[in-house]
Formats: C-alpha cells, sequence, structure tokens
C-alpha cells in the first residue's frame, strides 16, 4: 500500500511562490502525479514525474526524489485563481490506473 | 476540447436502491476509471477498465459494485444496493491507451453527488 503525506493548508500572496511537499512511503512506484482541484470541482492533471528530477510547465514545476520518496510541486507567480486544493497521487507499480491520493494542500492565494 | 461528461449531476436515492451513474469519456480515449470522494476527504481509485474489462480495483470495489461500457461511448457505474456510506462525489475519468506519452495525463469528468437517504 501507500502512505502519502502533504500539508493540510498553506497561504501566500499574490505574486510569491509557494512550494508544496508531499513525501510517500510505498510497496512499489510508478509515478507521481499532482492534480490541481477547486472546490467543488474535479481535479485536474498539473504534473507527472517517474524519473528524478524536475519537470516545468509554465508557472507550475515538479520535483521528484525517488530515493527519499519526496517530491514538490513549485507554483511561481501566484494568482489569485491558484486558490485551491492540490492533490499528490502515487501510482502503484505494474499499474497504470490505481493510484492513491494525498489528502489534498489547500492553498490561500492573499492579495 | 473534448471533455469527459457525467450524468446525472446530483443523485438522491434511498438505501438499498440501486443507482448508475453514467459517463461519457473522451472520444479517442481507451482506459476509464472511476473514483470517489466523501464530503471532506480525499479521491479514492476503485476500478479502472479497459479493452472491455476490468484491469485493476481497490478494496472499495466490492460485489456491490459493477461498471460496464453498454455501447461505444458510455461507461457506467452501478451501485445495487445503496448504504449511507456510498453518499460521495463520483468522478469518471479517461486517458489516451497505455504506453504512450499522453497516457499519463487523467481528463476527469465533473462528477455526479451521490445522496443515499
Amino acid at each position: 500500500g501507500q502512505n502519502i503525506d502533504q500539508p493540510t493548508e498553506m497561504t501566500a500572496t499574490e505574486g510569491a511562490i509557494v512550494q508544496i511537499n508531499c513525501t510517500y512511503q510505498t510497496s512499489g512506484f510508478n509515478g507521481l502525479f499532482w492534480y490541481q482541484q477547486h472546490a467543488g470541482e474535479a481535479p485536474t492533471f498539473l504534473s507527472y514525474n517517474v524519473l528524478d528530477g524536475l519537470e516545468e510547465k509554465g508557472r507550475f514545476s515538479s520535483f521528484l526524489s525517488r530515493s527519499k520518496g519526496y517530491s514538490y510541486l513549485l507554483l511561481k507567480e501566484l494568482q489569485m485563481k491558484d486558490s485551491a486544493s492540490y492533490l499528490c497521487a502515487v501510482r502503484d507499480i505494474n499499474s497504470w490506473g490505481k493510484f492513491q491520493f494525498g489528502a489534498g494542500t489547500q492553498v490561500v492565494v492573499t492579495p | 476540447e473534448p471533455e469527459v461528461t457525467q450524468t446525472p449531476s446530483h443523485q438522491v436515492t434511498q438505501m438499498g436502491q440501486e443507482v448508475i451513474l453514467r459517463c461519457v469519456p473522451i472520444s479517442n480515449h481507451l482506459y476509464f476509471y472511476w473514483y470517489r470522494q466523501i464530503l471532506g476527504q480525499k479521491v479514492e481509485f476503485l476500478v479502472s477498465f479497459y479493452n472491455n474489462e476490468i484491469s485493476e480495483k481497490s478494496e472499495i470495489f466490492d460485489d456491490q459494485f459493477s461498471v460496464e461500457r453498454p455501447d461505444g461511448s458510455n461507461f457506467t457505474l452501478k451501485i445495487r444496493s445503496t448504504k449511507l456510506e456510498d453518499s460521495a462525489m463520483y468522478f469518471c475519468a479517461s486517458s489516451i491507451t497505455p504506453g504512450t506519452a499522453s497516457y499519463n495525463e487523467q481528463f476527469f469528468g465533473p462528477g455526479t453527488r451521490l445522496t443515499v437517504l
């Protein structure tokens, strides 16, 4: 099974940078995913890491260290619309579609 | 832009009744999923479906649950005899196909909120 930990809530001001950490303990690993979820809406895919290192996609970057069981999502130039829950999810080894989600980190962007 | 659609948006049912939640995945996608999210809790994987059969399922997906692709466009989740604890938001998702770079991106539908009374 998987155990996925991420902070419950983070607050940052518009224009700033926020880093959301995710640690996981797994019996197997086949990729780490980050999703954004606005209240009452569906999750939206943000990023995917399966190898160590940094993946950059516009204002969002995601980092993975498999040996440490650690990932982070970096949000730059924060905008008010970035206020949402950010979900870390790990895919099971030998699996294409079985995911374990973290509880999510609620990011609050203030003016 | 293509999207996953789900109907109904909200379903209210009595305990013990059967419900069918419907999803229309993106048309060229071949891998389908159901997830649920109890209010205020984390998203939980239920089942994945590929090539007209269940690919993987979680411990939650017991005999009360079943999935079906009755035609070329719909993907359904049936709960045979609903319980109070089945009240949740149910999300359908789809992705292209295993083995492609695009596969890793899942597209979620807007969800069906199921309320069991």
